[in-house]
């Protein structure tokens, strides 16, 4: 069966420091997808990132970089020097390409970045 | 094009009474799915759409809780006879094969009081 976990349920920074966010996932599938989603105080979920499982190229987009291992069914996402407008609740999510289409999420990380 | 959109924002309703709620993907996104948020929680898995056929259901989802896509663009979710525990941010979102992410809309807030 497919599961996401992140096991940090609330962190806490201070502007411009970097922060790890984690993600283990579960999957029976050789083939499938992962994904970084923000969802600010406004409440709308926004999409950061798509990973597929035959691609472990590390990305870097600006302040944000993904390290995805297959060898430890991890994809963490770090934030360097962070603002106070990460502030939100990230998820991590998964989806099989063969076992169906839904996505499931982890149950997310709450990240606070203080001034 | 202007991303996902969910009617109403938010809905409130009495305990017993039907509520539908009403989702637009992306023009030619044939994929819609249907989740559930509560406070503090990721998002629930209710029900995925390839065009007009639905293709998946969440065994959570009880026989209260009904879907329909006709056409394959518009979708409604229904919940019949509300009980508290519906009170909850239901997000649609869609995608298509080539783009597998899905990208939401605001959700709808339902209050069930």
């Amino acid at each position: 069966a497919q599961k996401v976990t992140q096991a940090q349920t609330e962190i806490s920074v201070v502007e411009k420091e970097d922060v790890t966010l984690d993600c283990v996932y579960e999957t029976r599938d050789t083939t499938y997808y992962l994904f970084w989603y923000k969802q600010p105080p406004s409440g709308e979920l926004v999409f950061l990132i798509r990973r597929n499982s035959f691609d472990e190229q590390n990305e870097i987009s600006g302040r944000y970089s993904w390290n995805f291992q297959k060898s430890t069914s991890s994809f963490n996402f770090t934030i360097t020097a962070s603002q106070v407008v990460d502030s939100a609740v990230y998820f991590c999510a998964l989806s099989e390409a063969n076992y169906g289409q839904n996505f499931v999420f982890g149950p997310g990380t709450r990240l606070s970045v203080l001034p | 094009d202007t991303g996902v959109s969910q009617d109403p924002r938010h809905k409130i309703t009495k305990r017993g009474q039907n509520v539908t709620f009403r989702c637009d993907p992306i023009s030619e996104h044939n994929r819609l799915y249907w989740y559930r948020q509560t406070l503090g929680q990721g998002p629930e898995f209710l029900t995925y759409f390839q065009n007009e056929a639905q293709l998946e259901k969440s065994r959570l989802l009880s026989d209260r809780f009904s879907a329909e896509r006709p056409k394959g663009s518009f979708s409604t979710l229904e919940i019949q006879r509300t009980e508290q525990g519906d009170s909850a941010m239901y997000l649609c979102a869609s995608s298509t094969r080539q783009t597998p992410e899905a990208f939401f809309g605001q959700g709808t807030r339902l209050t069930v009081v």
